[in-house]
C-alpha cells in the first residue's frame, strides 16, 4: 500500500503571503506509459466535502484561483498558494490514485498568522 | 451541473447493517468509476470502495473487506454502498465520489454512527 506523508500538519500564514505545503508518497505514482503522475491536491473547509483543486500533480481544476498551483513527480510533491487569501483557511489533503487502496495524506491546516 | 446526494445514513447498533444510497445526475452516470470515500469524525479522508463504470469491478479497503459490497444500477443513476458486521470505528461522514482522474466531484456526505 502507497502511504502518503504531509508536512507539516498545520500552518499559520499572513494574508497575501506564500503557503507551501509538501507530500510524500511510499513509492512512485509516476505512471511510466503516459508519464503522468495519479495525484491530486483538496481543500477541505468545515463541514463541506473535500474539493479538488489540482489533478495530476500539476493541472489546475477549472474555475480553481490561479494562486494554487501543484508540483512535483514520482514521490514528492509541492502545493503552493501564492498569496494566501481569507477564504484559503481550510485544511489541504494530497491524494494518490495510481493503485488500491487509493490513500491520502493525514491534512494539512492552514491558518491566518 | 453534477450533482451526487447520499442518502440512507443514521444510527445503528453494532452488528447491524445499513445501505447506502448514492444519486446521481448532470452526468452520464454509466461511463464513470465511483468512490466511496469516509472521514471519522474530526479525522482525515480514507478511501473505502470503487466501482468500474459498467459495475464488473470492485475493491476494497482492508477495513471493509468482506463486510462492505458496493454496487450501482446505471438505468436509475444510483450507486451503493451495504454495510454489514457494523462497527463503532465505521462510524464516520461517508462521500460518495465521481472519478476524474482525482475525485472530481462530492457528494454532500452522510452521517454513519455505530453505537449502543
Amino acid at each position: 500500500d502507497i502511504v502518503m506523508t504531509q508536512s507539516p500538519d498545520s500552518l499559520a500564514v499572513s494574508l497575501g503571503e506564500r503557503a507551501t505545503i509538501n507530500c510524500k508518497s511510499s513509492q512512485s505514482v509516476l505512471y511510466s506509459s503516459n508519464n503522468k503522475n495519479y495525484f491530486g491536491w483538496y481543500q477541505q473547509k468545515p463541514g463541506q466535502p473535500p474539493k479538488l483543486l489540482i489533478n495530476w500533480a500539476s493541472t489546475r481544476e477549472s474555475g480553481v484561483p490561479d494562486r494554487f498551483s501543484g508540483s512535483g513527480s514520482g514521490t514528492d510533491f509541492t502545493l503552493t498558494i501564492s498569496s494566501l487569501q481569507a477564504e484559503d483557511v481550510a485544511v489541504y489533503y494530497c491524494h494518490q490514485y495510481y493503485s488500491t487502496p487509493h490513500s491520502f495524506g493525514q491534512g494539512t491546516k492552514v491558518e491566518i498568522k | 451541473e453534477v450533482q451526487l446526494v447520499e442518502s440512507g445514513g443514521g444510527l445503528v447498533q453494532p452488528g447491524g447493517s445499513l445501505r447506502l444510497s448514492c444519486a446521481a445526475s448532470g452526468f452520464t452516470f454509466s461511463s464513470y468509476w465511483m468512490h466511496w470515500v469516509r472521514q471519522a469524525p474530526g479525522k482525515g479522508l480514507v478511501w473505502v470502495s470503487h466501482i468500474s463504470s459498467d459495475g464488473s469491478t470492485t475493491t476494497y479497503a482492508d477495513s471493509v473487506k468482506g463486510r462492505f459490497t458496493i454496487s450501482r444500477d446505471n438505468p436509475k443513476d444510483t450507486l451503493y454502498l451495504q454495510m454489514n458486521s457494523l462497527r463503532a470505528e465505521d462510524t464516520a461522514v461517508y462521500y460518495c465520489a465521481r472519478d476524474g482522474g482525482g475525485y472530481n466531484h462530492w457528494g454532500q456526505g452522510i452521517l454513519v454512527t455505530v453505537s449502543s
